[in-house]
């Protein structure tokens, strides 16, 4: 079983709905959630983290976390063509005292006029 | 520096030849890795420096990759006989630090091609 599961999508939405990412994690310590967005040829960027339950917004971004459900999402509004990208989902892991991200194979999202 | 650098952006090299892959952390950011992602797939974690404790290899894929950090600043990353399945996006990232909500900041990438 992978340690972060992502659908790889496409996610195909029309511009101006909400797209919806979802993400699914093994490990029920992690503690820290974290959304990147990845335009083709170029490296990834943090457009959100996570790290108590329920829903954290910015912009027209809302990160949602369910711990008991190890399940994090992430809601995109108002759809832009500008969004259509790979969408990361990265949860901080600790093992044998160190810690570091540990990324999903990503989402793909295309948004079309 | 104001980003994560790495160098060089593109790398093409023969099969069984050695490279080096260098990254300059953000200033101040004691935390620094390395990822690498193949073609369509997501980051692959190889190794990880804190401060000065000892690394996290426990990602390198074979005793052909080595790292290290000199002055708790600049990393390279080593690839010994390099063979085909090493090529890939080679992708470093720093951090201020290792507390949970902090995240990465991604440097631009060596484009790895062994041929």
């Amino acid at each position: 079983q992978k340690e972060v599961e992502q659908n790889s999508g496409p996610l195909s939405v029309p511009e101006g709905a909400i797209a919806s990412l979802n993400c699914t994690y093994s490990d029920r310590g992690s503690q820290s959630f974290f959304w990147y967005r990845q335009y083709s040829g170029k490296s990834p960027e943090l457009i959100m983290s996570i790290y108590s339950n329920g829903d954290k917004e910015d912009g027209r971004f809302t990160a949602q976390l369910n711990k008991a459900s190890q399940y994090v999402s992430l809601l995109i509004r108002d759809s832009q063509p500008s969004d259509s990208a790979t969408y990361l989902c990265a949860v901080r892991a600790f093992s044998g005292g160190y810690n570091k991200l540990i990324f999903g194979a990503g989402t793909r999202l295309a948004v079309h006029p | 520096g104001a980003g994560v650098s790495q160098s060089p952006s593109n790398k093409v090299t023969e099969k069984g030849k050695d490279v080096e892959l260098r990254c300059d952390p953000i200033s101040g950011h004691t935390a620094l890795y390395w990822y690498r992602q193949s073609l369509g797939q997501g980051l692959e974690f190889l190794i990880y420096f804190q401060g000065n404790s000892a690394p996290d290899k426990s990602g390198l894929p074979s005793d052909r990759f080595s790292a290290e950090r000199t002055g708790g600043s600049v990393s390279t990353l080593t690839i010994q006989r390099t063979q085909q399945e090493d090529s890939a996006v080679y992708l470093c990232a720093s951090s201020i630090g290792t507390a949970p909500n902090y995240g990465y900041t991604f440097g631009s990438g060596t484009r790895l091609t062994v041929v």
